[in-house]
């Protein structure tokens, strides 16, 4: 089955330093890959998506993910990081056990940002 | 603001009991999915409706069930309920593709937090 692997289950900077969230993904081909971001007591709001038109991908608030076939990962950067960006981060791909009408979710990567 | 509301946002049950959370989706969408997101977690895919007929379905045992009503808002029925089933239950829109497959964003609703005793 599909799926993604995050590497790191908690992250911390201080405000204004970059951001890296990695992330693996296993598939016999490209897959679609999403980014999702939880904050605290908040629902899932998409980050970026990957769907094989561009292997360097931006998303919103500054975030962006390249697709590295080779290294089969899609992490996530930014270049200075903002407390606001405070959050669980998700790795996601849809899933094809189930006909892609679900997303595979990563066991999520907690970013916490100093100030 | 995603368009998508649950209801209720916060709810205490006892073992055994029956729960029903409720979904009112984005408007034109026609596909409703739920989730289950466990304390510290990702969530996990329960189940999928697409254009009011079950359209996939998770690792969940048959005691989760839903509908999907003509107005595309959503209900999850959960019954006989056990202390593992405290979690966060995410509802999520979109518009499905062919048979309901993802295409694009999934819009999701802030969750209902259910706590088994």
């Amino acid at each position: 089955a599909q799926s993604v692997t995050q590497l790191d289950s908690h992250v911390s900077v201080s405000e204004g330093t970059p951001v890296l969230l990695r992330c693996n993904y296993s598939s016999s081909y490209s897959p679609s890959l999403f980014w999702y971001v939880q904050h605290p007591n908040k629902g899932l709001q998409l980050l970026l998506k990957y769907t094989s038109a561009a292997t360097l991908v931006k998303g919103i608030n500054g975030f962006e993910a390249e697709f590295k076939k080779s290294e089969t990962s899609f992490h996530l950067t930014k270049p200075s990081a903002h407390m606001s960006d405070a959050a669980e981060y998700f790795c996601v791909v849809p899933g094809l056990d189930t006909g892609r009408r679900a997303l595979t979710f990563g066991s999520g990567t907690r970013l916490q940002v100093q100030p | 603001e995603t368009g998508v509301t649950q209801s209720p946002t916060h709810l205490i049950k006892t073992r055994g009991q029956q729960v029903t959370l409720r979904c009112s989706s984005q408007s034109g969408h026609n596909t409703v999915s739920w989730y289950q997101q466990a304390l510290g977690q990702g969530p996990q895919f329960i189940f999928q409706y697409y254009r009011e007929e079950e359209n996939g379905r998770g690792n969940f045992p048959p005691r989760f069930s839903g509908l999907q009503f003509p107005n595309y808002s959503s209900e999850l029925n959960v019954n006989a309920l056990e202390l593992d089933d405290s979690a966060l239950y995410l509802c999520a829109s979109s518009l499905g593709g062919t048979s309901g497959r993802i295409t694009g964003e999934l819009f999701f609703g802030e969750g209902s937090r259910l706590t088994v005793l």
